[in-house]
């Protein structure tokens, strides 16, 4: 039962473009929505987050939106570069619990 | 790599062995998670640690069990191996309850695989 769902599961981009990753929650008690980036042979990294009490939060090039009427959040990636290349997970916690990961989208930009 | 060192880093078993796998940090953080990752399932919690001896389980900790005399260590066993176990594994520290009090900062991973 997966309580975090993430798409697409695999993104190939053009340097330069957007990347858009998407999930979508059920357990609205969940208050805190951070993304993870993982490199080939390393650990996820903690890359950005959000709490339901803003819309959007924005970090140099990377950028969450977060919909609390639709149970939805998403990350943008501007001007993507090909080390952008990796995985992200998104994920989401609620108080007293542990963190829930999404599927994981493998992120592929060209050069 | 906030001072996590997973081991071994790669291993091959058989169906049937028992195999641990260690988390060793330098941080003095006291909780400690094992994951697993596999291809569309994400990071799935296996049991995770809130001190020395305190333990808990997490969402697939059937046929796992954990271990943590030391603050610095916490060990995953597989009491006896099965392909289904053949996986990535992650062991996470966070210095306080709940990432967003706290992050959780990942190894580098133990790749398991269950011949």
């Amino acid at each position: 039962q997966q309580q975090v769902k993430q798409s697409p599961q695999s993104l190939i981009v053009q340097k330069g473009g957007i990347s858009i990753i998407n999930c979508a929650y059920e357990n609205t008690a969940f208050d805190y929505f951070p993304w993870y980036q993982q490199f080939p042979g390393k650990g996820p990294a903690l890359l950005i987050a959000i709490r339901p009490d803003v819309s959007e939060k924005k970090e140099g090039r990377f950028t969450i939106s977060f919909n609390k009427s639709a149970k939805q959040f998403s990350l943008h990636i501007m001007d993507s570069q090909p080390g952008d290349s990796a995985t992200y997970f998104c994920a989401a916690e609620s108080s007293g619990s542990r963190l829930t990961f999404g599927e994981g989208t493998q992120l592929t930009v060209n050069p | 790599d906030a001072g996590i060192t997973q081991s071994p880093r790669h291993k091959v078993t058989e169906t049937g062995t028992p195999v641990t796998l260690r988390c060793h940090q330098t941080e003095n953080h006291r909780y400690m998670y094992w994951y697993r990752q596999d291809p569309g399932h994400g990071l799935r919690l296996i049991h995770y640690s809130y001190g020395v001896k305190d333990t808990d389980k997490g969402e697939v900790s059937d046929g796992y069990s954990v271990s943590r005399s030391k603050t610095e260590d916490f060990l995953l066993t597989l009491e006896s191996a099965t392909s289904s176990q053949t996986s990535v594994y992650f062991c996470a520290i966070s210095e306080r309850a709940g990432a967003y009090n706290s992050p959780l900062h990942f190894g580098n991973g133990t790749r398991l695989t269950v011949t």
